[in-house]
C-alpha cells in the first residue's frame, strides 16, 4: 500500500515567489497535519485539517501561509512571498482518525528560499 | 501537553542494547507516552506508545513505572540502521485531535 507521499521533494525559491506544496495522505485517512521541521529541531505543527474542514491553523506562522484540503484528500500547503525564514523542511501526516498519536508522515519538501 | 526532557544524543555499537529515557515529571492521568524515530531526509516513524508498565512490539520496549514521571525506550541488539533522532511525546488521547508535540529528541549513532 502506498503511503504519504509529497511533491516536490525539492524547492529552491526566490524570495518573494510563491510556492506550493502538495500532500497525498493515505487513503481513507480521516486527518491530515502539516508540520514545519527546521534544521537539527524537532517538527512543529502547523495546521490539522480533519476531511476538508480546517480545524486547526494556530501554528501556522503568519498570514502568508495558506492551506487547503477542498476534497478531503490531497492536500496543499501554499506560502506567499516567500521569506527566508521560511526555509525548512515542510512535513504531511496523515491518520485514519482524530483520536490517534499514531500518524504516518510523508517524506517531506525541503523548501529553500535564496 | 507534559513537557518532555531526553538526552541530546547518545552513542552505542551494533549488537548492544540500547536504554533512551524521557522524563515527563508533570505527566497528567489521561496521557499516554508515544516514541517516534526519524532518519535523515525522512519523516518520523511511529515506534511504540504505552500508559503504563510494559508494551513490547517487534521493533521495541517501553518501559513505564508507576510514578509515570519517565519512561525507557530499549532498543534491543541495535544495528547500524538504527541511527536516527528519537523523539519522546507525551499527551491525552481523544482531546479533540492529536496535535504532535516534538522536542529536539535524542540522536543515536551505532557505530560497528
Amino acid at each position: 500500500g502506498a503511503g504519504v507521499s509529497q511533491s516536490p521533494r525539492y524547492k529552491v525559491a526566490k524570495r518573494g515567489q510563491d510556492v506550493a506544496l502538495r500532500c497525498d495522505p493515505i487513503s481513507g485517512h480521516v486527518s491530515l497535519f502539516w508540520y514545519q521541521q527546521a534544521l537539527g529541531q524537532g517538527p512543529e505543527f502547523l495546521t490539522y485539517f480533519q476531511n476538508e474542514a480546517q480545524l486547526d491553523k494556530s501554528g501556522l506562522p503568519s498570514d502568508r501561509f495558506f492551506a487547503e484540503r477542498p476534497e478531503g484528500s490531497v492536500s496543499t500547503l501554499k506560502i506567499q512571498r516567500t521569506q527566508q525564514e521560511d526555509s525548512a523542511v515542510y512535513l504531511c501526516a496523515s491518520s485514519f482518525s482524530s483520536g490517534t498519536y499514531e500518524q504516518y508522515f510523508g517524506p517531506g519538501t525541503r523548501l529553500t528560499v535564496t | 501537553l507534559a513537557k518532555t526532557t531526553q538526552p541530546i544524543s547518545m552513542d552505542s555499537y551494533e549488537g548492544q542494547e540500547v536504554n533512551i529515557t524521557c522524563s515527563h515529571n508533570n505527566i497528567a492521568t489521561n496521557d499516554y507516552i508515544t516514541w517516534y524515530q526519524q532518519f535523515p531526509s525522512q519523516g518520523p516513524r511511529f515506534i511504540i506508545q504505552g500508559y503504563k508498565t510494559k508494551v513490547t512490539n517487534e521493533v521495541a520496549s517501553l518501559f513505564i513505572p508507576a510514578d509515570r514521571k519517565s519512561s525507557t525506550l530499549s532498543l534491543p541488539r541495535v544495528s547500524l540502521s538504527d541511527t536516527a533522532v528519537y523523539y519522546c511525546l507525551v499527551g491525552a488521547l481523544n482531546t479533540g485531535f492529536q496535535k504532535l508535540v516534538f522536542g529536539t529528541g535524542t540522536r543515536l549513532l551505532v557505530s560497528p
